[in-house]
């Protein structure tokens, strides 16, 4: 079954410091996983996934399946990066399974 | 924003009255799907259609039902039997199955039973 683990509720950094955000997944196919993001007052929304190795508002996250993480990295955090990150991974039919997510602070 | 609208933003109930919560999409999405969210147990999913005319249950199905009469519409009924609806319900939709399909999603509605 799928399942995706983000063992950090709250995660503080000051601006300018990296920061990474861990997920570590189960799976038993081969994994789709993504970044969704939580800004104050807006709605969740998609910041990154693994297939398209891309690097979003500065963020990226590499899939690593020997250790089954796709942590989401940083190297210079912002004050606007303060939000709510969720890591999710896809199962069948398009379905997501989410983490019960990070809260990140970045303290200025 | 757009894209996906719930209604309302805010519920009110008393115990024992079935609620439903709306959701609609004008992004020609097939596929449509409710969360709930809970502190601390990120986005569970409750139910989730592929296609109009069908749906499936999802992990916390029991005591909610929903309906897909119209691609754009996907209503979530909150029934009495639902032991603990008081909750934060998502909307999300996407173009359905395949690569690279992500999911969009509401604003949510606070449900709160009195």
């Amino acid at each position: 079954a799928q399942r995706v683990t983000q063992p950090e509720k709250l995660l503080s950094v000051f601006k300018g410091a990296p920061v990474e955000l861990k997920c570590n997944y189960s799976y038993s196919g081969s994994p789709e996983l993504f970044w969704y993001v939580q800004y104050s007052r807006q709605r969740l929304q998609l910041l990154l996934r693994h297939i398209s190795r891309e690097s979003i508002k500065g963020f990226t996250a590499d899939l690593n399946k020997g250790e089954t993480s796709f942590h989401l990295k940083k190297p210079f955090a912002q004050e606007e990066d303060s939000a709510m990150y969720y890591c999710a991974i896809r199962g069948g039919a398009n379905n997501l399974f989410f983490g019960t997510g990070t809260r990140l602070t970045v303290i200025p | 924003d757009g894209g996906i609208t719930q209604s309302p933003k805010y519920l009110f109930r008393k115990e024992g009255q079935n609620v439903t919560l709306s959701c609609e999409q004008n992004l020609n999405h097939d596929a449509m799907y409710w969360y709930r969210q809970d502190p601390g147990q990120g986005l569970r999913l409750i139910y989730y259609s592929q296609i109009v005319n069908d749906f499936q249950k999802g992990d916390i199905a029991e005591g909610y039902s929903v309906s897909r009469e119209k691609k754009e519409s996907f209503p979530l009924t909150v029934t009495s039997a639902q032991k603990n609806p008081t909750a934060f319900y998502l909307c999300a939709s996407s173009k359905g199955q395949g690569n690279n399909q992500p999911q969009h999603f509401g604003d949510g509605t606070r449900l709160s039973i009195l």
